[in-house]
């Protein structure tokens, strides 16, 4: 079945180690998205691809830096965690142009930063 | 630019209630409008859209209609469950795409007592 997978679920570590968030889709899907959620519950986009090779900074600022070499993969990295970066992330996909079609969501990571 | 604005949470409703939760929109054009519902501990999943002025959206029970005249897309249900609980997002992709990115309102918490 067609999806998008994100790994882990949740992640606890501590500071000042590299993490690497994954997420994965199957269904061909040219524009990924990654999302950082805070406590009050809204959605701040902070990276986004059009596709293999492309990869841009969204509206919230990130120390996080994400790679886009394989169409159906886009990991999310951080040099150096801070308590700071401790958040959900969601990840998201779209495969159709046009305004019509939204996203499809990933389970999301919760990380925490100790 | 393009905007979402949603009711403030959280809501708190018994079981078999109406719920309404108002969106508001500031767009050039005729916007895409969606509501996502998040479960706890889960990601977004598409719950409804709708694509031209006067358009209703429905699913699970819920629907939304595009009022143009007051750049509007409330959702409705007419008798609400405990298994509703969620936050619930509305966002709109705009006509000029911005990239396929969807804008997101903050989100409204509703809780549904038995």
């Amino acid at each position: 079945e067609a999806d998008i997978y994100q790994t882990p679920r949740y992640l606890v570590i501590g500071t000042g180690k590299k993490i690497t968030l994954e997420c994965s889709q199957t269904m061909g899907h040219d524009k990924m998205y990654w999302y950082q959620q805070d406590p009050g519950m809204e959605l701040h986009l902070i990276h986004y691809s059009y596709g293999v090779n492309s990869t841009e900074k969204g509206d919230l600022s990130s120390e996080s830096t994400v790679s886009r070499i394989r169409t159906e993969h886009f990991p999310l990295t951080l040099e150096s965690a801070r308590p700071s970066h401790t958040s959900q992330y969601l990840c998201a996909s779209s495969g159709l142009t046009g305004a019509n079609y939204g996203y499809t969501f990933g389970s999301g990571t919760r990380l925490t930063v100790v | 630019g393009n905007s979402v604005t949603q009711m403030e949470g959280p809501v708190t409703l018994s079981e078999e209630a109406f719920l309404t939760i108002n969106c508001t929109y500031t767009a050039t054009g005729y916007p895409s409008l969606f509501w996502y519902v998040q479960y706890p501990g889960e990601g977004l999943q598409l719950l409804l859209k709708a694509t031209k002025a006067d358009d209703k959206g429905s699913n699970k029970g819920f629907e939304a209609t595009y009022r143009k005249e007051t750049t509007s897309f409330h959702l409705e249900k007419g008798s609400v469950q405990v298994s509703d609980s969620a936050v619930y997002f509305c966002a709109l992709r705009g006509i000029y795409n911005q990239g396929g990115k969807l804008i997101f309102g903050q989100g409204t918490e509703l809780s549904v007592k038995p």
